[in-house]
């Protein structure tokens, strides 16, 4: 039971650049939500997903996309890297009900 | 749209003595969730406790409690017996628990330095 993967762990872009954060989670929770990290910003929610098929913008969308395939997978994609879009990325994930989310372990990303 | 504030920055307690953080959220929701995360220098995300709004009595985990007053809309963290490994940013963080909206809504957080 390895919990919520994300993957890369480190990634460095160029300004214009596209690519996928992977999110991963092997507890068959029905919820997943990505968010980011700024020095002295707290955590902010990007997008979330309740179910395979259905996601929902959070507090932060703009220059992201996600899609929701499957119950497991919860990729979160930048289409046109922006040095604004430098921060730490995390995935978590929740059973309905009561419980909290469990995190992933964050992905930190630098756009140049 | 919900708002969670901690309006300390940064907190320092001698080992072996207790320490309170304090979180207030603002919402129009009657239903919900409200947590504490830790963050450690790891940078991993852990759930430290969880308190539903409809419960009256105030969750415990071991060391960790916290102080809940629906009616003022607060939520502070008490941990007692604080130990180094306790050093850590710590998050207040709320979740609806209505149908619709998801995902959590994160105070800024507080530095909690452990005094040796």
């Amino acid at each position: 039971n390895a919990g919520v993967t994300q993957t890369p762990k480190f990634q460095v872009l160029k300004t214009g650049q596209s690519m996928t954060l992977q999110c991963a989670q092997d507890m068959n929770h029905e919820y997943m939500s990505w968010y980011r990290q700024d020095p002295g910003m707290g955590l902010r929610l990007i997008h979330y997903s309740v179910g395979a098929g259905i996601t929902d913008q959070g507090e932060v969308p703009n220059g992201y996309n996600v899609s929701r395939s499957t119950t497991e997978d919860f990729p979160l994609r930048l289409l046109s890297a922006a040095p604004s879009q430098t921060s730490v990325y995390f995935c978590a994930s929740r059973l309905q009900g009561t419980g909290g989310y469990t995190f992933g372990s964050g992905t930190r990303l630098t756009v140049v | 749209a919900q708002t969670v504030t901690q309006s300390q920055p940064e907190m320092s307690v001698q080992e072996a003595e207790t320490v309170t953080l304090s979180c207030t959220y603002d919402t129009s929701e009657s239903d919900y969730y409200l947590f504490w995360y830790k963050q450690p220098p790891s940078r991993q995300m852990i759930l430290v406790i969880r308190q539903e709004a409809y419960k009256q009595q105030n969750a415990t985990e071991n060391r960790f409690s916290v102080n809940f007053q629906k009616a003022a809309k607060s939520f502070s963290l008490k941990i007692s017996d604080s130990q180094l490994g306790d050093a850590a940013m710590y998050f207040c963080a709320y979740r609806s628990a209505g149908g619709g909206a998801d995902g959590l809504t994160f105070g800024k957080g507080t530095h909690l330095i452990i005094q040796p």
